[in-house]
């Protein structure tokens, strides 16, 4: 069965950091491209940031460049989001996420979320 | 950058009815990469539909996927109870992924 599991997430004061994880299982996690995937309270989802099987190749939103750092450690099956520099609008529910094998490249699997709560 | 607008923001409908929900982008998405997920409060989204029109494990058949270029529906054939929940479609042609901003469906 695959599971994701985050942790990591709680209240930070704006301008400061945290780093989710995110301890996967069930399935070969060196071979899937990854993704991280937040929503606002009481609002739709948003695509944060992916990272390839291999970790050669990342991506990330606008809203996060330059302050969220996506990165995996295969060996450990572990996924994570260094952030940053956080604002207020970076209060959300975080979800780790799998992408599907090419060429089904949606997200097939999701973690129960970490609530990451900004505040001055 | 696509954009994905989805019609209407709450369908009302009873139970055993037929949902049909818009998902409309603002360019052709490409080879169909659009799919659909279910959200129900304090849950994860679920996967639903990819690839326009193929059904994920496990999802059942009353859900159907359709669509091509910038236009895409996701039909529940007959509303069950569990099926009352948020639904969202999101593209992955083309970066950034990008969500629709959800369909509510709720009991009438």
């Amino acid at each position: 069965e695959v599971q994701l599991v985050e942790s990591g997430g709680g209240l930070v004061q704006t301008g400061g950091s945290l780093r989710l994880s995110c301890a996967a299982s069930g399935f070969t996690f060196s071979t899937y491209n990854m993704s991280w995937v937040r929503q606002a309270p009481g609002k739709g989802l948003e695509w944060v940031s992916d990272i390839s099987s291999s970790r050669s190749t990342k991506y990330n939103a606008d809203s996060v460049k330059g302050r969220f750092t996506i990165s995996r450690d295969n060996g450990k099956n572990s996924l994570y989001l260094q952030m940053n520099t956080l604002r207020d609008e970076d209060t959300a529910v975080y979800y780790c996420a799998r992408i599907g094998l090419w060429p089904h490249n949606a997200f097939d699997y999701w973690g129960q979320g970490a609530l990451v709560t900004v505040s001055s | 950058e696509i954009v994905l607008t989805q019609s209407p923001g709450t369908l009302s409908l009873s139970p055993g009815e037929r949902a049909t929900l818009s998902c409309r982008a603002s360019q052709s998405v490409s080879s169909s990469y659009l799919a659909w997920y279910q959200q129900k409060p304090g849950q994860a989204p679920r996967l639903l539909i990819y690839g326009a029109s193929s059904r994920a494990t496990g999802i059942p058949d009353r859900f159907s996927g359709s669509g091509s270029g910038t236009d895409f529906t996701l039909t529940i054939s007959r509303l069950e109870p569990e099926d009352f929940a948020v639904y969202y479609c999101q593209q992955y042609g083309s970066s950034p992924w990008a969500f629709g901003q959800g369909t509510k469906v709720e009991i009438k």
